[in-house]
Order: structure tokens, then C-alpha cells, then sequence
């Protein structure tokens, strides 16, 4: 089974600054997705950014980039310029190709970006 | 294109009564997630379905939870006789066939046990 760990429980950061929130999984597949979601008080769940592990280029949304190390099983977001609007619980999921469709989730990591 | 909509957004109910979430997925969207989110925890699979298909359980509770997404009208999920510890928010999701890494969720539908 897969199992997604997110060590950071809560991080706060200054508006404007870059923040990096970290994600491990563990696997045994070599086919699969890495997600971030965003949880904002509001509780919708939004996605961020997505990459897949055949993929060895990170991926990148406008502020939000990964950095995805295959081999150490790695997968942590970097948020650059962050904005108050950042506040929110993020988790990082994994989604095995083929083995089923169902998305594992980390327990989140709450950030505050804070003026 | 609207997106995934749940009802109701919030539920209250006594012990030992039935509880039915809605959830009407993207328009063209043929397949159905079902999420569970605990207080302080992360969001856990409960079932995938398919049109009038159940594809993969395996996160249910073996008891009082069902699920199902008929032909037509929205997927539901069921709870039989609830307990204090079914309080949680109930998320779902849909995709399109062959776009599994493109799950769409909806709001959530909070249920509160008392």
C-alpha cells in the first residue's frame, strides 16, 4: 500500500517571502501522479499543481513549483511571492496508475502567511 | 460548466438515524469519488463508482455506509443508524474515463452526529 507523509504539521511564512512545504511517499510502483491540494478555510478542496513520475521536469503553476526527487521518493512545493490568499491547509497526494483511482492523501501541513 | 455539487452542505443528525449525501458530478463526467475527512486529518478514499457500478470499495466500512450512482440523477452515499464518529466532511470527486489524475471536487457535505 502507499503511504504519503507530510512532517510539517504547520508553517507560517512573511507575505512576499517563498515558502517550501515537504512530502515524502513511499512506493513500490514506478507509474503514478503527485498532487498538492489547497484546503482554504472554506474547506473546497482546489488543486495546485500535478506531476507525473515519468516526468523528470518539475512542475510548475505561476507561483507554485515542485521539487520532485524520484528516486528519494521526494515531492515538496515551493510557493515563491506568497500572498495572504496562500493561507490554507495543504496536502499532497499520490494516485497510482492503474491501482485503482483513489487518491492517498497526507495529513496537511496548515500555512499562514502572515503580513 | 458547473462544477461538482454536493447537497446538503451541512447535516445534522441524532444517533441511530440515516444519513444520504448527494453528489451530482461534472457534466460528462462518468466517474464518482467518495472521500472521507476526519477532524485534523487528511482526506481518506471510501469508494469509486461508475455508472450503476461499483468499481472498488475497499474503503467503505463493511457496515451501515453504501454508495451508489444509477443511470440517472446523482451518486449518493448512505448511512445507515450513524454514530458520533461518522461526524466528518464527506468530499466528493469526479473525472472523466481515462482522466483519473483530473479529479474534481465538489464542496463537501458536513455531517454532525449529536
Amino acid at each position: 500500500a502507499q503511504t504519503v507523509t507530510q512532517s510539517q504539521p504547520e508553517m507560517s511564512v512573511q507575505e512576499a517571502e517563498t515558502v517550501t512545504l515537504s512530502c515524502t511517499y513511499d512506493t513500490s510502483e514506478n507509474n503514478y501522479y503527485l498532487f498538492w491540494y489547497k484546503q482554504p478555510p472554506s474547506r473546497q478542496m482546489i488543486l495546485v499543481i500535478r506531476q507525473e513520475a515519468y516526468k523528470q521536469q518539475n512542475a510548475t503553476e505561476n507561483r507554485f513549483s515542485v521539487n520532485f526527487q524520484k528516486a528519494a521518493k521526494s515531492f515538496s512545493l515551493k510557493i515563491s511571492d506568497s500572498q495572504l490568499g496562500d493561507t490554507a491547509m495543504y496536502f499532497c497526494a499520490f494516485l497510482l496508475t492503474g491501482g485503482g483511482n483513489k487518491l492517498t492523501f497526507g495529513t496537511g501541513t496548515q500555512l499562514k502567511v502572515e503580513l | 460548466n458547473a462544477g461538482v455539487m454536493q447537497n446538503p452542505r451541512h447535516l445534522v443528525r441524532r444517533r441511530g438515524q440515516e444519513a444520504r449525501l448527494r453528489c451530482s458530478p461534472m457534466k460528462g463526467h462518468s466517474h464518482v469519488y467518495w472521500y472521507r475527512q476526519l477532524p485534523e486529518e487528511g482526506l481518506k478514499f471510501m469508494v469509486y463508482l461508475q455508472k450503476e457500478n461499483i468499481i472498488d470499495e475497499s474503503g467503505m466500512p463493511k457496515e451501515r455506509f453504501s454508495a451508489e450512482f444509477p443511470k440517472e440523477g446523482p451518486s449518493i452515499l448512505r448511512i445507515q443508524q450513524v454514530v458520533r464518529g461518522d461526524s466528518a466532511a464527506y468530499f466528493c470527486a469526479s473525472s472523466l474515463p481515462g482522466q483519473i489524475y483530473e479529479q474534481y471536487f465538489g464542496p463537501g457535505t458536513r455531517l454532525t452526529v449529536t
